[in-house]
């Protein structure tokens, strides 16, 4: 099993839609969360950090279930713009470092 | 805002070669890695550095060395370039606790 397992899509959404992606981790000490966003053929990007009380920041919305070990990002009102891969970041303790542990990616396509 | 800067946006070299990608940043950072990023597997941590002089292996240092004289700066060096190594590199920077993690524009790397 995958460490950190998202669903590679493509998701194809209209403008105006609600999307939401999972990420699953494997590993239960995982500590940190994140979302990155990558544009085609660009560095990715912290979209933002994910937290058990779960974090909104204006049209994004990231929630943690620990019990669960799953991670969700939901989209709303989506724009083209919108358009990117969406990574989820997971963190381990190794020693004196902080490993992270990058899923696959989620593709989002918004159509007009 | 980090700025993580590296050397060349694109690069082709011929098979053989010895290729150095070079990666700045100037807020200071500890933490410094070098990622390759190819379809369908991700990104997957090739080396880091967490002091100047002190390096660690990652997930798939073979075929790679780096190099850390100075804090600012983080080589990684592929000492005899191979068709496989073809790819998207990118360096990122964090803080001693392994926060603010920031992405350079990466370096595309064909090998004919």
């Amino acid at each position: 099993r995958k460490e950190v397992e998202q669903d590679p899509g493509p998701f194809n959404v209209p403008e105006g839609a609600t999307v939401a992606f999972n990420c699953t981790y494997s590993n239960s000490a995982s500590q940190s969360f994140f979302w990155y966003r990558q544009d085609c053929r660009k560095e990715p990007k912290l979209l933002m950090s994910v937290y058990s009380s779960g974090n909104e920041d204006g049209r994004f919305t990231a929630q943690l279930n620990r019990a669960s070990q799953y991670i969700s990002l939901l989209i709303r009102d989506s724009k083209l713009s919108d358009s990117a891969t969406y990574l989820c970041v997971v963190t381990l303790n190794a020693g004196n470092n902080r490993k992270l542990i990058w899923g696959l990616g989620t593709s989002l396509a918004v159509n007009p | 805002d980090v700025k993580v800067t590296q050397s060349s946006r694109y690069l082709v070299k011929r098979t053989g070669e010895k290729v150095f990608l070079e990666c700045v940043q100037d807020m200071d950072h500890e933490n410094m890695f070098w990622y390759r990023q190819d379809p369908g597997l991700g990104l997957r941590l090739i080396y880091f550095s967490y002091d100047v002089k002190m390096k660690e292996k990652g997930d798939i240092p073979e075929g790679y060395s780096v190099s850390r004289e100075k804090k600012e700066r983080f080589s990684l060096i592929l000492e005899s370039a191979s068709t496989n190594q073809t790819s998207m590199y990118l360096c990122a920077t964090a803080d001693s606790r392994g926060y603010g993690y920031t992405f350079g524009s990466g370096t595309r790397l064909t090998v004919v």
